[in-house]
């Protein structure tokens, strides 16, 4: 069945190293995927988004191709910030019903 | 415009009691979903909401859960006679439309079963 693997965390960097959290999935077709922050004490809120294969979602400094070779959808940063410190979950839409998959979530930790 | 809210934002409570946490989603946001997060753990999809009718309830925990939607707009999640491991952040999300565009999240409830 579909589903999406993410990376364990927890991530710590120092500020302005180079972030990668990785995230692979299983769908039937393809559906748009979502990465999605939850900063400490919040919901979640969308982050950035790709509707189509080979697409790039972009956000605050983020990025995110949709690699359908790869089935991969890998979440990164060139330099990150103390302020980019939450937890980041990428998600799909199960096929054929109206439900999203969520993965577990990797916490980013940056030190300053 | 305003985001998804929910009420209470924390609530403690005792085992065996009931509890009602509610979600206001976004006006015109036909589809709502309920998840719950414990510490430390990803997301657990509980039941969504396409208008008023509920077509997926597998993710309810037990028949102590429960969810209603009325008029297209404010739901409530009630856990009836509440355990420890209820404890948890109860989240509400809305949507344009089911499976195609993103969710709209609320800050939560936090449940703490005592």
């Amino acid at each position: 069945g579909d589903s999406v693997t993410q990376m364990e965390g927890p991530v710590t960097l120092s500020e302005e190293a180079f972030l990668t959290i990785n995230c692979t999935y299983t769908a039937t077709g393809y559906p748009s995927l979502f990465w999605y922050v939850q900063y400490p004490g919040e919901g979640l809120q969308l982050l950035l988004k790709a509707t189509k294969a080979d697409d790039k979602g972009s956000n605050k400094g983020f990025e995110a191709t949709y690699r359908k070779e790869t089935t991969s959808f890998h979440l990164e940063k060139g330099s990150v910030q103390v302020s980019d410190s939450a937890v980041y979950f990428c998600a799909l839409p199960l096929a054929g019903t109206y439900k999203y998959i969520f993965g577990t979530g990797t916490r980013l930790k940056v030190l300053a | 415009g305003a985001g998804v809210s929910q009420s209470p934002s924390n609530k403690v409570t005792e085992k065996g009691k009931d509890v009602e946490l509610r979600c206001d989603p976004i006006s015109g946001h036909t589809a709502l979903y309920w998840y719950r997060q414990s510490l430390g753990q990803g997301l657990e999809f509980l039941i969504y909401f396409q208008g008023n009718s509920a077509p997926d309830k597998s993710g309810l925990p037990s028949d102590r859960f429960s969810a209603e939607r009325t008029g297209g707009s404010v739901s409530t999640l009630t856990i009836q006679r509440t355990q420890q491991e209820d404890s948890a952040v109860y989240l509400c999300a809305s949507s344009l439309e089911n499976g195609r565009y993103e969710q709209y999240f609320g800050p939560g409830t936090r449940l703490t079963v005592t």
